[in-house]
């Protein structure tokens, strides 16, 4: 069974400063998603790392996937209090006959001044 | 468009009693999900499936039942609610060749307390 994990659960962030959330997981997959969640929403898209060495960014986020280190790294640059949210891995894994899309249990992310 | 739609937002049951939760995507796509997601974790697959008349089942299934008649509607059924439903749902789809920018696309949610 695919199981996913993310560290830090919970990471308090000085305003400025930069950042990374780790995702391991533990067997192949050939997908890797990024997803923020603002309490009581739901999820918003953020990355799709679709091969070894892909790197994405978007604004002060960059996202990287390391397909045999089965490892991604959600970087955080000069932290800003708009990026106070849950963080979700997930990872996409071949079953029966879909694709079975496994969740880390979320990095909840606090940016203080 | 609307994407993934989800009703009710909130909900409260009595034990025992039984409901239907609503999913309706206009993006025809054919994979769909339910999703339930406990205080303080990730989400847990409850069913899915991949086209009208194709249902199956994800990581924790019991007390839930699913229907997919149609390629815009995957509702969710619960019977006998049980406390430990007590859980926030997510319904969410895809297009079958996953895409490459966003994947999977999800509702809003449904609130769901069984007291």
């Amino acid at each position: 069974e695919l199981k996913v994990e993310q560290n830090p659960l919970f990471l308090s962030m000085q305003e400025g400063k930069n950042y990374t959330i780790y995702c391991n997981y533990s067997t192949t997959s050939d997908r890797l998603y990024w997803y923020r969640q603002d309490p009581g929403k739901s999820l918003e898209s953020l990355f799709v790392l679709l091969s070894n060495g892909a790197v994405k960014q978007e604004g002060r986020l960059m996202a990287s996937l390391d397909t045999k280190a089965r490892l991604s790294t959600l970087h955080i640059t000069a932290a800003v209090h708009d990026l106070s949210a849950t963080y979700f891995c997930a990872v996409d894994s071949p079953a029966s006959n879909d694709y079975k899309l496994s969740f880390g249990a979320g990095t909840t992310v606090t940016v203080r001044a | 468009n609307a994407g993934v739609t989800q009703t009710p937002k909130f909900r409260i049951l009595k034990i025992g009693q039984s409901m239907t939760l609503q999913c309706t995507q206009d993006m025809n796509h054919n994979y769909m999900y339910w999703y339930r997601q406990d205080p303080g974790m990730g989400l847990k697959l409850i069913y899915y499936s991949v086209g009208a008349g194709i249902t199956d089942k994800g990581e924790v299934p019991n007390g839930y039942n699913v229907s997919r008649s149609t390629t815009e509607d995957f509702p969710l059924r619960l019977e006998l609610a049980a406390p430990s439903q007590t859980s926030v749902y997510f319904c969410a789809s895809r297009r079958r060749d996953r895409g490459t920018r966003h994947g999977y696309t999800f509702g809003s949610g449904t609130r769901l307390t069984v007291v």
